[in-house]
């Protein structure tokens, strides 16, 4: 399967307890993207890397999340002391950018789900 | 970080008929409009997008309007299937910056 993967694809956690999900771009990829989906709404983005370096947050992202991509291949999204608030799903997403001009289509993965009790 | 309105919420169709998603933007410097289809438990996936120098864009049973001057886009499916039930979501991009997509439109196609 060469597609984007997201490990686990369910959590269940108790609020106040830290999260780490993976994901696995397409391997050719060099733009990797992390978004929210709430229940009933559309992917929210979060942040977005160019191979290891990260070029945006978006401002909703409190400083308890943090991502990485290290190596420019595989990349984490942390959740520090969760909250109730945090349930969602967490969505990845990869595209080959080759210019600035390029459509860029996203090729998300199937998401990692979280349940904060 | 509403920038792209869509309506409606929910749609309901006859098999056959023609369903029709509307939506709206404000940035004028999205030159990239996506549309995407999400099944339950699976990511959103690409279905079709346009850019703002082609009025309109088909393939198969799905069509882009595009109205630069209104800063509107929709999507058209034709002879809507049972298959074609899903979420629907409209985004729009600037160059090279992220993608961000409005709040999407369940579609049931009634048999």
């Amino acid at each position: 399967d060469t597609g984007v993967s997201q490990d686990p694809r369910h959590k269940i956690t108790k609020r106040g307890q830290n999260v780490t999900f993976r994901c696995d771009p397409i391997s050719e990829h060099n733009r990797l993207y992390w978004y929210r989906q709430t229940l009933g709404q559309g992917p929210e983005f979060l942040t977005y890397f160019q191979n290891e370096a990260q070029l945006e947050k978006s401002r909703l992202l409190s400083d308890r999340f943090s991502a990485e991509r290290p190596k420019g291949s595989f990349s984490t999204l942390e959740i520090q002391r969760t909250e109730q608030g945090d349930s969602a799903m967490y969505l990845c997403a990869s595209s080959l950018t080759v210019t600035v001009e390029a459509g860029g289509e996203l090729f998300f993965g199937e998401g990692s789900r979280l349940t904060v009790l | 970080q509403q920038q792209v309105k869509q309506s409606p919420q929910s749609l309901i169709v006859q098999k056959g008929g023609i369903s029709i998603i509307n939506c709206a933007y404000e940035n004028t410097a999205f030159d990239y409009f996506p549309w995407y289809q999400q099944f339950p438990g699976k990511g959103p996936a690409l279905l079709i997008a346009i850019r703002p120098d082609v009025s309109e864009k088909k393939e198969g049973r799905f069509t882009i309007s595009f109205n630069k001057s209104a800063k509107q886009f929709s999507l058209h499916i034709m002879d809507s299937q049972p298959g074609d039930s899903a979420t629907y979501f409209c985004a729009a991009k600037a160059g090279g910056f992220k993608t961000i997509f409005g709040a999407g439109t369940r579609l049931f196609v009634k048999a």
